[in-house]
């Protein structure tokens, strides 16, 4: 089992430009939960979807859109990036809402 | 609203010492908590969780916790630190609803010296 998998690992852009980040688990599992991590407030829920086809926002969503796109797959798209979302961003998963998470590697972004 | 405080941001300490990562929630319901651990550039991993019943939980690689309801606390201890052991922790709280979010205090950076 690969885990929660994320691409890239890497990736800069400028401002006003757009992408999406992929993510991937193979654990069979329901829930998924997009992350960013800066230095000294540790990680931020952006969004998150209890199950296929339901998403939600989390605490800090604006500039991010989300798709669950089945149930082993939820991307997070920035539609025009800024420096203030230069970040690392997580992915994670896990069985049902109350059970632990699992998280991927991460994707290291800067908008300059 | 829910958070999560981790009193440190860093903990310098040596080889084979003992070191104790503390975290306070504010929440006057039951709670669900966990310690993550990572790893330089790597995500995160679960060390350990309550859920409920005995106050003294058990992790990986030697950890353990202890969950003080009146305190609000889930400090982190291990009685003997390795080189492998630094890493950045983070304390982590599931409010009280179905939803499964988390919320994380801000991490303690582990630096184990030898």
């Amino acid at each position: 089992n690969a885990g929660v998998t994320q691409t890239p690992k890497f990736q800069v852009l400028k401002t006003g430009q757009s992408m999406t980040l992929q993510c991937a688990q193979d654990m069979n599992h329901n829930s998924m939960y997009w992350y960013r991590q800066d230095p000294g407030m540790g990680l931020r829920l952006i969004y998150y979807s209890a199950s296929e086809g339901t998403t939600d926002k989390g605490e800090v969503p604006n500039g991010y859109n989300v798709s669950r796109l089945n149930k082993r797959e939820f991307s997070l798209r920035l539609e025009s990036a800024a420096p203030s979302q230069t970040s690392v961003y997580f992915c994670a998963s896990s069985y049902a809402n109350l059970n632990e998470q699992f998280f991927g590697p991460g994707t290291r972004l800067t908008v300059l | 609203a829910q958070s999560v405080t981790q009193l440190d941001s860093q903990v310098p300490v040596f080889e084979e010492a003992p070191v104790e990562l503390r975290c306070n929630y504010s929440s006057s319901v039951s709670v669900y908590l966990f310690w993550y651990v990572q790893y330089p550039n790597q995500g995160l991993q679960l060390l350990l969780k309550y859920l409920s019943g005995s106050t003294l939980v058990k992790g990986i690689n030697g950890f353990e916790a202890e969950f003080n309801k009146s305190q609000t606390s889930f400090h982190l201890r291990k009685p003997s630190v390795h080189i492998s052991d630094t890493a950045e922790y983070f304390c982590a709280v599931r409010p009280p609803s179905n939803t499964g979010k988390l919320i994380f205090g801000q991490g303690t950076t582990l630096q184990v010296k030898p």
